[in-house]
C-alpha cells in the first residue's frame, strides 16, 4: 500500500496569514496515463469532508483561490494564502493512483 | 443538488451482519463510481470499497475482504455495503462517496452512518 504523510499533524495559525501542509507518499503518484492523483480535503467540525484540490493542483467547484495545490512525484503541498476562521478543521491529502486508497494521517488546523 | 443519504447503521453485535444503503440523488448515479470510506471518531479516513458504474468491478481494503460486499442498484439509485463477520473494529461512521469525472477524486460526500459493534 502507498503510505501517505502528512506534516504538520496540527497547525496554529493567526487569522490573515498563510498555512502550509506537506504531504509525502512512499512511492511516485504518477500514473502510466500521465496523471498524478492526489487531492485534498478539508474535514471541518462535525462534517463530511470535502474536496478542496484534485490532481495536485486542480480547484474543484466553489473552492475559494486562497487555496492551491501544488507538488510531484511523492512530495506535495496545500497552501492556504490567508487563512480564515472558516477554514479550521483537518486536512487530508488522499493518493488515488493505486488500490486501496489511502488517506494521510490528517492536519488539524486552528486559528490562533 | 448532489445528496447522498446513508442508513443502516446503528448498535451490531460482534458476528452480525447489517447492510448499509446510500441513497443517491441530484444526478445520474448510473454514470459515476462509487466509495465507501469509513472513520473511527476521532481518527483518521480509511478507503474501504468501491464499484463501477454498473457493477461488474468491485474492490476492497484487505481489512474487510471477504467479509463485506459492495453492490448498487441502478434503478432504485442506491448503493449498499453488505456486511458480516463484523468485529469490534468496524466500529466507525461509514461514508458513501461519489468518485468525480474520471473517478479519481471523491467529489461528494455522504453525512455518514455510524456503525458500533459491541456486545
Amino acid at each position: 500500500d502507498i503510505v501517505m504523510t502528512q506534516t504538520p499533524l496540527s497547525l496554529s495559525v493567526t487569522p490573515g496569514q498563510p498555512a502550509s501542509i506537506s504531504c509525502k507518499s512512499s512511492q511516485s503518484l504518477l500514473h502510466s496515463n500521465g496523471k498524478t492523483y492526489l487531492s485534498w480535503y478539508l474535514q471541518k467540525p462535525g462534517q463530511s469532508p470535502q474536496l478542496l484540490i484534485y490532481e495536485v493542483s486542480s480547484r474543484f467547484s466553489g473552492v475559494p483561490h486562497v487555496f492551491s495545490g501544488s507538488g510531484s512525484g511523492t512530495d506535495f503541498t496545500l497552501e492556504i494564502s490567508r487563512v480564515e476562521a472558516d477554514d479550521v478543521g483537518v486536512y487530508y491529502c488522499m493518493q488515488a493512483t493505486d488500490l486501496p486508497r489511502t488517506f494521510g494521517q490528517g492536519t488539524k488546523v486552528e486559528i490562533k | 443538488e448532489v445528496q447522498l443519504v446513508e442508513s443502516g447503521g446503528g448498535l451490531v453485535q460482534p458476528g452480525g451482519s447489517p447492510r448499509l444503503s446510500c441513497a443517491a440523488s441530484g444526478f445520474t448515479f448510473s454514470r459515476y463510481w462509487m466509495h465507501w470510506v469509513r472513520q473511527v471518531p476521532g481518527r483518521g479516513l480509511v478507503w474501504v470499497s468501491r464499484i463501477n458504474t454498473d457493477g461488474s468491478i468491485t474492490n476492497y481494503a484487505d481489512s474487510v475482504k471477504g467479509r463485506f460486499t459492495i453492490s448498487r442498484d441502478n434503478a432504485r439509485n442506491t448503493l449498499y455495503l453488505q456486511m458480516s463477520r463484523l468485529r469490534v473494529e468496524d466500529t466507525a461512521l461509514y461514508y458513501c462517496v461519489r468518485a468525480g469525472d474520471g473517478y479519481n477524486y471523491f467529489d461528494y460526500w455522504g453525512q455518514g452512518t455510524l456503525v458500533t459493534v459491541s456486545s
